[in-house]
């Protein structure tokens, strides 16, 4: 089994600043990791994963996050947020290689509101 | 078509009616699922059906009734729900199998459900 934790659940952060949202997970195998953002009344559309090969992972509106096996972290970064980014951010995790179809176990979330 | 589209997108209901949620995708996905999501929480998963088949039904009471009627198609039936059954309802679907590309899944925009 494995366990998502959102370190903060609220981010206020200034316009143009960056900001860093911190994740860590704990598993007994290989995991596949995402990020989604949820807007207001919306479903979940998925920010960027990393399922295998390079670290650092680059994904949608400029959003990156870097996988650290030893840390069992996964913290998403922007160097520079605009209003429009203000969201629930959740952190997912599934097991790798399970050849079926596969459970997300979701972090707490963490609410990003960016202050202009 | 990278859509998972979700009807109705509100739904108000009275404890003894009878009502159902329809979810459709085009993307040859041949898993789908069914998340409960309350207000500042995660989403809970309730059923996944792998090839048409119920492969997950994660103790969900039987007044929630999952149906996939074919590949692109998933239903939730509704009946004698209570009030604390007021969720938003979110479904996803995503490719099956080993590899890893396959992991993703792609959400509807959800069904905001109020029992009165």
């Amino acid at each position: 089994a494995q366990s998502v934790t959102q370190l903060d659940s609220q981010v206020p952060v200034f316009e143009e600043a960056p900001v860093e949202l911190r994740c860590n997970y704990s598993s007994s195998v290989s995991v596949y990791l995402f990020w989604y953002v949820q807007y207001p009344n919306q479903g979940l559309q998925l920010l960027l994963k990393y399922l295998s090969g390079s670290t650092l992972v680059k994904g949608i509106n400029g959003f990156e996050a870097e996988f650290n096996k030893s840390q069992t972290s996964f913290h998403l970064r922007k160097p520079s947020v605009h209003i429009s980014d203000t969201a629930e951010y959740f952190c997912a995790v599934s097991e790798a290689h399970s050849g079926s179809a596969r459970q997300l176990t979701f972090g707490s979330g963490t609410q990003l509101t960016v202050l202009p | 078509d990278t859509e998972v589209t979700q009807t109705p997108k509100h739904l108000v209901m009275g404890m003894t009616n009878k009502k159902s949620l329809k979810c459709e995708q085009h993307m040859g996905h041949r898993a789908m699922y069914w998340y409960k999501q309350k207000a500042k929480k995660p989403p809970e998963l309730m059923f996944v059906y792998s090839y048409e088949k119920l492969s997950i039904n994660e103790s969900v009471p039987s007044r929630f009734s999952p149906e996939c009627p074919n590949s692109s198609l998933l239903n939730l039936h509704l009946h004698a729900l209570q009030p604390e059954d007021s969720a938003l309802y979110l479904c996803a679907s995503s490719q099956e199998g080993r590899w890893s590309s396959y992991n993703e899944q792609f959400f509807g925009p959800g069904t905001r459900l109020t029992v009165l």
